[in-house]
């Protein structure tokens, strides 16, 4: 079964800094992987997907993570974070072959942007 | 289109009580996901279904039973609540038939068993 780690439950950065989420995924086969965002007392809603081809993806609100297949990892990047980025983030990962195109998810990382 | 949509919003229970989480969407998916959300352990997959009247377990079914009598709807049934099922839990869909697993999300319902 696949498993995903998200290395930091939670990331402290000031505004206007980068930032980098790490996560990490157990199975070397072909995978796909995805990135959500939950606002405060939200639902959660797709920042970017990774499915094949280029391995640097770029999602929404200026988010982009890069695949590394020999790593296993998928980091979600951003280079300059705004106060309305704070949010908890979510990485995920699917087996294209699994009859129901399942998600496992990774723990979550609580990204507070301070001022 | 609404999306996914959950009712209700918040629930408290007393214990042994029963309730049902309801889900539907608009988006004509065939396939649905009911998950539970518990602070620091992201989500896990409680029940899935892949077209109506088909279902199957996830990773925490234990006290929990789903149907799928349309494409639309994707009931969640509680039995007999129990404070370790206090969570929130997010309804999902996602079009299958082997595309991407993108999954699209309801906006939740925080239930409270005491």
């Amino acid at each position: 079964a696949q498993s995903v780690t998200q290395l930091d439950s939670q990331v402290p950065v000031f505004e206007e800094a980068p930032v980098e989420l790490r996560c990490n995924y157990s199975s070397s086969v072909s995978v796909y992987l995805f990135w959500y965002v939950q606002y405060p007392n939200q639902g959660l809603q797709l920042l970017l997907k990774y499915l094949s081809g280029s391995t640097l993806v770029k999602g929404i609100n200026g988010f982009e993570a890069e695949f590394n297949k020999s790593q296993t990892s998928f980091h979600l990047r951003k280079p300059s974070v705004h106060i309305s980025d704070t949010a908890e983030y979510f990485c995920a990962v699917s087996d294209p072959g699994n009859a129901g195109n399942m998600l496992t998810f990774g723990g979550g990382t609580r990204l507070m942007v301070k001022p | 289109n609404a999306g996914v949509t959950q009712t209700p919003k918040f629930r408290i229970l007393k214990i042994g009580q029963s309730m049902t989480l309801q889900c539907t969407q608009d988006m004509n998916h065939n396939y649905m996901y009911w998950y539970r959300q518990d602070p620091g352990m992201g989500l896990k997959l409680i029940y899935y279904s892949v077209g109506a009247g088909i279902t199957d377990k996830g990773e925490v079914p234990n006290g929990y039973n789903v149907s799928r009598s349309t494409t639309e709807d994707f009931p969640l049934r509680l039995e007999l609540a129990a404070p370790s099922q206090t969570s929130v839990y997010f309804c999902a869909s996602s079009p299958g038939g082997g595309l991407s697993s993108e999954q699209y999300f309801g906006p939740g319902t925080r239930l409270t068993v005491t």
